[in-house]
């Protein structure tokens, strides 16, 4: 299921600075773009998520750029925070008659006080 | 129930052994999904479900691997003869009829000595 290639793999940031993760696809058939937030113990929770209509979508501190062409899609974390310490992964949508998400590898992010 | 609750959290079993995770899902939510993390292959796609049939199975790895749905509520995922490579995290997902609201349980560990 490599059609998913998210950067890096892990991140170091230090309090207030922008966490920057990337995500690169291939599979045209994509037509919803979240971002999941993992903390150890839990399942993954949606943080934010784009149309592919759209080129950037913003929520509080996080924001999603997309963009079509290139078949890339980032998010951005402004004024980072410890709390933020968790593993965030890219999971695409097939639409159509199944819905299913296709995760990234995840990106441990460690934001340092 | 306010979220997706699995059990149990954490399994136990020899190599050999059959085991049964179980999914409750929101109430109210058609579709379920069932997906396996592990550290050498990220988040995997199992198994979907809408109401109760399974249209995708395509992400079961082997024919040790079922699961069911009963009155469009619970799911079981049930291994066959565990091997050591099925420890993981299985996950068990729901969203109501639309794709966008995908709520994920906290898991259960599963582990095969």
């Amino acid at each position: 299921q490599q059609q998913v290639k998210q950067s890096p793999q892990s991140l170091i940031v230090q309090k207030g600075g922008i966490s920057i993760i990337n995500c690169a696809y291939e599979n045209t058939a994509f037509d919803y773009f979240p971002w999941y937030q993992q903390f150890p113990g839990k399942g993954p929770a949606l943080l934010i998520a784009i149309r592919p209509d759209v080129s950037e979508k913003k929520e509080g501190r996080f924001t999603i750029s997309f963009n079509k062409s290139a078949k890339q899609f980032s998010l951005h974390i402004m004024d980072s925070q410890p709390g933020d310490s968790a593993t965030y992964f890219c999971a695409p949508l097939v639409g159509g008659a199944t819905n299913k998400l296709i995760f990234g590898t995840g990106t441990l992010l460690a934001v340092q006080p | 129930g306010a979220g997706v609750s699995q059990s149990p959290s954490n399994k136990v079993t020899e190599k050999g052994k059959d085991v049964e995770l179980r999914c409750d899902p929101i109430s109210g939510h058609t579709a379920l999904y069932w997906y396996r993390q592990s550290l050498g292959q990220g988040l995997e796609f199992l198994i979907y479900f809408q109401g109760n049939s399974a249209p995708d199975k395509s992400g079961l790895p082997s024919d040790r691997f079922s699961a069911e749905r009963t009155g469009g509520s619970v799911s079981t995922l049930t291994i066959q003869r565990t091997q050591q490579e099925d420890s993981a995290v299985y996950l068990c997902a729901t969203s109501p009829r639309t794709p966008y609201g995908y709520t994920f349980g906290s898991g259960t560990r599963l582990t095969v000595v």
